[in-house]
């Protein structure tokens, strides 16, 4: 069954650190984006991408970086700069937007991220 | 920078009962909206999409659309214990930015 798989399902970073969250999809979608949630909060957009070795900032993209090196994966690092990782962090991809409309998403199950 | 806004709630409606979830948005030049439902501790679900002013019904749910209202709304018809979930409004399409705004969520609850 195609669909959008992220791991590790939960992570714990140290101070300091930087982790990579995995996103690979495989249902031949060109888009793919990366959201973080706080705690009864919606979607907040990180970064995303809508072709290969191409990608652009989101809303909230300091302290994180991507790549897009292959069409089927889209790595999220969080970086020692974000000051304030702990959150639950989604992938998701959709089909190319199109003539001014864009599809709906695809989302991965989420890695929850927990700084010790 | 856009805005999408949504009743935090949570809404509580009785079991066999319409459930009317509402959304506004700040950006006029909006194309798409979507309706997705978000069990807690689970990644969002694609329940509903819309792109055209009216009505749009798929089962139990039906998507309203007004763009010259800015305001996008979800009834959730014969509300099942089930359905008890945050249900998120996310709108995209604009020219500048190819990606969706997500509002906070509604959460709804439905009393057997």
């Amino acid at each position: 069954d195609g669909g959008i798989t992220q791991s590790p399902k939960y992570l714990f970073r140290k101070e300091g650190q930087n982790v990579t969250l995995s996103c690979e999809q495989n249902l031949n979608h060109d888009a793919m984006y990366w959201y973080r949630q706080d705690p009864g909060q919606g979607l907040r957009l990180i970064y995303y991408s809508q072709i290969v070795n191409d990608f652009q900032k989101g809303d909230i993209a300091e302290g994180y970086s991507v790549s897009r090196e292959k069409k089927e994966s889209f790595p999220l690092t969080v970086t020692s700069a974000q000051k304030n990782p702990t959150a639950f962090y989604l992938c998701a991809s959709t089909r190319a937007y199109r003539g001014g409309s864009n599809y709906g998403y695809t989302f991965g199950s989420g890695t929850r991220l927990t700084v010790v | 920078q856009k805005e999408v806004e949504q009743n935090s709630g949570p809404l509580s409606v009785p079991e066999g009962a319409i459930a009317s979830l509402n959304c506004t948005y700040s950006d006029r030049g909006s194309q798409s909206f979507f309706w997705y439902r978000q069990y807690s501790g689970k990644s969002p679900e694609l329940i509903m999409s819309i792109y055209s002013n009216g009505d749009k019904e798929d089962g139990r749910f039906t998507a309203q659309l007004n763009k010259a209202s800015q305001y996008v709304s979800l009834l959730i018809r014969d509300s099942q214990p089930s359905d008890s979930a945050t249900y998120l409004c996310a709108v995209g399409g604009d020219t500048g930015r190819r990606a969706l705004t997500f509002g906070s969520g509604t959460r709804l609850q439905v009393q057997p």
